[in-house]
């Protein structure tokens, strides 16, 4: 049983495109993260949501609480934005995480 | 101000030894969480820390434990390695303000137990 769903598990886009990344969890949560991955292990945290919506730079993030639902989205996508994307979720006193998206933007 | 240090970077054990790993969070920070990321599990929650006490603890067994110091560092130990213990081990402090919560990673160390 898995807590936190992430799709598409791999995305392959051309620089300039539009892309999103979905997470959907079961549990309740009083927190939902978005993390990044660079190849080498690097964790970026991107965003901490609990609801609503949070934009920074080219990087917008939704929460729908009632239909347990975040996406990721990146506008004008770039090569650099290539890595792996990491929906996490607080839960009571634990973490889930979802099992991450690949990311490769093509120039 | 400096980031997450972590330390050693890459570590080879045998199993059945034992291996404690180090996390030095960002100045100021007081809370520590560990996780552990394989390829097959993904990212899993260990522990999390919190002014020397133990806040939250994953689903792990009883051979993974840690401990916070007072200058807010903190420790992982691991006895009696398995080769399932192959793992990149990350710490992140976390800073909490106003409602916003960031989580600052440190570069993890990577464990291979032969």
């Amino acid at each position: 049983k898995n807590e936190v769903e992430q799709s598409p598990q791999n995305l392959t886009a051309q620089e300039g495109e539009f892309i999103t990344i979905n997470c959907s969890y079961s549990v309740g949560i009083s927190a939902l993260h978005w993390l990044q991955q660079h190849p080498g292990g690097g964790i970026v945290s991107l965003f901490m949501l609990s609801s609503g919506k949070k934009k920074h730079g080219r990087l917008i993030a939704t929460i729908n609480i009632q239909e347990k639902h975040s996406s990721l989205h990146i506008t004008a996508s770039h090569p650099r934005d290539s890595a792996v994307y990491i929906c996490a979720v607080r839960s009571g006193n634990q973490f889930y995480f979802g099992t991450g998206t690949s990311l490769t933007v093509i120039p | 101000k400096a980031g997450v240090t972590q330390t050693p970077r890459y570590l080879i054990k045998t199993r059945g030894q034992q291996v404690t790993l180090s996390c030095s969070p960002i100045s100021g920070h007081r809370s520590v969480s560990w996780y552990q990321q394989t390829p097959g599990q993904g990212l899993q929650f260990l522990f999390e820390y919190f002014s020397e006490t133990q806040r939250n603890k994953g689903n792990f067994p009883g051979r993974f434990s840690g401990r916070q110091f007072s200058n807010s560092r903190s420790e992982m130990n691991v006895s009696t390695l398995e080769l399932g213990d192959s793992a990149l081990y990350l710490c992140a402090s976390r800073q909490r303000t106003n409602h916003q919560e960031t989580q600052y990673f440190g570069p993890g160390t990577r464990l291979l137990v032969l």
